[in-house]
């Protein structure tokens, strides 16, 4: 069964005090992995997509990176404006089957204290 | 970024009521989804469809129906509401390299 799991479940930070969130899977052929950043009474908005091992991406303090079984969203020196849900989700399938589903993570909760 | 609204963003109905919630957009994307966000589940997958008239179900169908006769509108309906069905309801449409874009919600409460 596909799945993913993040962790931690919740993190806070002190200004300024780099972290990384998990993101860990196991799917039947990985077309995507994607980032999203949530914030209270928001829609997820997008960060990235992540489509084969050792792949990278960066936007501002983050920095995804993908791995055969997980994804880490590293960042760097956040600040409080970083404060948010972020959700991994990742994007299976096989051969030309594509319906686009993805499948999602519960979350990490990042909390950035001034 | 392509234009997607849910109707309506907030709804509280009784017990037993049909519901119907609307997601809108002005692209042509073929996908649409919907899902729906509850504390310690995350995001799970009610329906979605791939085209007019063209539909699926995602992991927690039961008591949801769709449809979709145009290609920007696409309904969800729940046919009896039941309080475990509180939520709050999410609409995407999927874009390539992208993933999805989210509508804003709907936060439903069923009292």
């Amino acid at each position: 069964e596909d799945q993913v799991t993040q962790s931690p479940e919740a993190l806070r930070l002190q200004e300024g005090e780099s972290s990384s969130l998990n993101c860990s899977y196991t799917v039947s052929g990985l077309r995507g992995l994607f980032w999203y950043r949530q914030d209270p009474g928001k829609g997820p908005e997008f960060l990235f997509t992540l489509y084969s091992a050792g792949e990278e991406k960066e936007k501002e303090r983050l920095k995804a990176t993908l791995t055969k079984k997980e994804s880490f969203l590293h960042i760097t020196a956040p600040k409080p404006e970083d404060s948010a849900t972020y959700l991994c989700a990742v994007q299976a399938g096989q051969g030309s089957s594509n319906t686009g589903k993805l499948i999602f993570g519960q979350g990490t909760t990042l909390q950035v204290k001034p | 970024d392509a234009g997607i609204t849910q109707s309506p963003r907030h709804k509280v109905t009784e017990t037993g009521t049909p519901v119907t919630l609307r997601c809108h957009q002005t692209e042509n994307h073929r996908y649409m989804y919907w899902y729906r966000q509850d504390p310690g589940h995350g995001l799970r997958l009610i329906h979605y469809s791939y085209g007019v008239k063209d539909t699926d179900k995602g992991e927690v169908s039961d008591g949801y129906s769709v449809s979709r006769s145009k290609t920007e509108d696409f309904l969800l309906t729940l046919e009896s509401a039941t309080s475990s069905q509180t939520s709050v309801y999410f609409c995407a449409i999927s874009r390539p390299n992208y993933g999805y874009t989210f509508g804003s919600g709907t936060r439903l409460t069923v009292v």
